[in-house]
């Protein structure tokens, strides 16, 4: 059984530009979450995908975007990046819509913004 | 909205004694709460959680948390630290929305194992 996998590990990125990070479910998985996890934070809740839908967003702006596909991986999109973007972006699958049925996280993507 | 609160930024204990690390939680209705750790470089790893039941939680690695509702506290504890403890814990609690959950975190305290 894998587990959670996100690409990149690092990046680094100019303010203004776009970026994508991916990440790929643990088996069996059909929903994917993601988290901001600012410096010195914990993380905080951007949005989750089910069955290829957003189904739930915190409060991040539209400039925040996904994506979820058949196979249940998973993309998430941040345009016009700003330096309050850098942070390590995670990402957890889970069997149904929530924690209830139980996160796995994956590593993570650590973005900068400079 | 559900919130937790960890007022220690860091906690430091010598290897072998017990070790307590503190979490406080504001909810409505009863709370599903959650315990966290993350290693440099590293995703999270769940320890253990409350949802009902015995106020003691056991969980992974030797990890205990003790539910009191009148002090609305959940805080992570272990009988005897090892160097191989330290890293960063997070508290959080299950926040329901229509047709799906998600978890809010607090800001995390670290602990630091000294040999």
């Amino acid at each position: 059984e894998t587990g959670v996998t996100q690409s990149p590990t690092h990046l680094i990125k100019t303010r203004g530009q776009q970026v994508t990070l991916r990440c790929s479910s643990q088996s069996g998985h059909n929903t994917v979450s993601w988290y901001q996890q600012a410096l010195g934070q914990g993380p905080q809740f951007i949005f989750q995908y089910y069955r290829e839908e957003e189904n739930g967003r915190g409060n991040f702006p539209p400039r925040f975007s996904g994506l979820q596909f058949p196979n249940y991986s998973s993309e998430l999109n941040v345009n016009a990046l700003e330096l309050d973007d850098s942070a390590l972006y995670l990402c957890a699958s889970s069997q149904g819509q929530g924690i209830d049925y139980g996160y796995t996280f994956g590593s993570g993507t650590r973005l900068t913004v400079v | 909205a559900q919130s937790v609160a960890q007022p220690e930024d860091q906690v430091n204990v010598a290897e072998g004694n017990p070790l307590t690390v503190k979490c406080t939680y504001s909810v409505s209705g009863n709370p599903y709460l959650f315990w966290y750790v993350q290693y440099p470089n590293r995703g999270l790893q769940f320890l253990l959680k409350y949802i009902t039941g015995d106020n003691l939680v056991k969980g992974s690695y030797g990890f205990e948390a003790e539910f009191n509702k009148s002090q609305t506290s959940f805080h992570l504890k272990k009988p005897s630290a090892l160097v191989s403890d330290s890293a960063l814990y997070f508290c959080a609690v299950r926040d329901y929305h229509s047709g799906y959950s998600t978890l809010t975190f607090g800001k995390g305290t670290m602990l630091l194992v000294s040999p």
